[in-house]
């Protein structure tokens, strides 16, 4: 069985900071990622997906993932936050096989300005 | 605007009611997904149709069916609602729903069970 988790339901940061969203896959093949936002009352929009070619994947509104496969993650970053990031951000995993598509339970991402 | 679109928007009933709600994908998706979103469960995959054929099965309960027609639109049915149905529904659409391929989100159907 394959699961995703996200560590931290909730993430402050400041306006330019950092933005560093966690998740960890659990798999036993190499899976496929994506990372999803959701903004108030709206459905999900992809940022990224990794499908097994590069491993530093680079998505909408400046945010990037890294495949780890050693350490079984695909953490979200953003090297300056901005206001409009405000949103919640899903990790998902899912694979050829089976087809079905897990999600983390979410970060919820607030910047502070 | 992802191309999905959903109906209705929101959605009130009493609970041992039965309701669809409908979604029409995407144009040139063949392949359609459903999700529960509530704030106990998270985001939870349901099922999946790819050209009027069932592809995957999630966490969906008996008391709930869908289907894909053939002009690819697809009916999720609740029937027998408890009010712990009330929850966000999500229906999405691919081109061709294999696992590596983006899923286009609708804005969703909010279910309301009193």
């Amino acid at each position: 069985a394959q699961s995703v988790t996200q560590l931290g339901s909730h993430v402050s940061v400041s306006e330019g900071a950092l933005v560093l969203l966690r998740c960890n896959y659990s798999s036993s093949v190499p899976p496929y990622l994506f990372w999803y936002v959701q903004y108030p009352n709206q459905g999900l929009q992809l940022l990224l997906k990794y499908t097994s070619a590069a491993t530093l994947v680079k998505g909408i509104n400046g945010f990037e993932a890294e495949f780890k496969k050693s350490e079984t993650s695909f953490h979200l970053t953003k090297p300056s936050a901005h206001m409009s990031d405000a949103a919640e951000y899903f990790c998902a995993v899912s694979r050829d096989t089976g087809n079905q598509f897990y999600f983390g339970t979410g970060t919820s991402l607030t910047v502070i300005p | 605007d992802s191309g999905v679109t959903q109906t209705p928007k929101h959605l009130i009933t009493a609970t041992g009611q039965r309701v669809t709600l409908r979604c029409s994908p995407r144009s040139g998706d063949l392949s359609v997904y459903w999700y529960q979103q509530s704030l106990d469960q998270g985001l939870q995959f349901l099922i999946q149709y790819y050209n009027g054929e069932e592809r995957a099965k999630g966490n969906i309960l008996e008391r709930f069916s869908a289907q894909q027609f053939p002009d690819l639109h697809s009916e999720l049915n609740l029937s027998s609602l408890e009010l712990g149905d009330s929850a966000l529904y999500f229906c999405a659409s691919s081109v061709t729903g294999t696992g590596k391929e983006t899923q286009y989100f609708g804005p969703g159907t909010r279910l309301l069970v009193l």
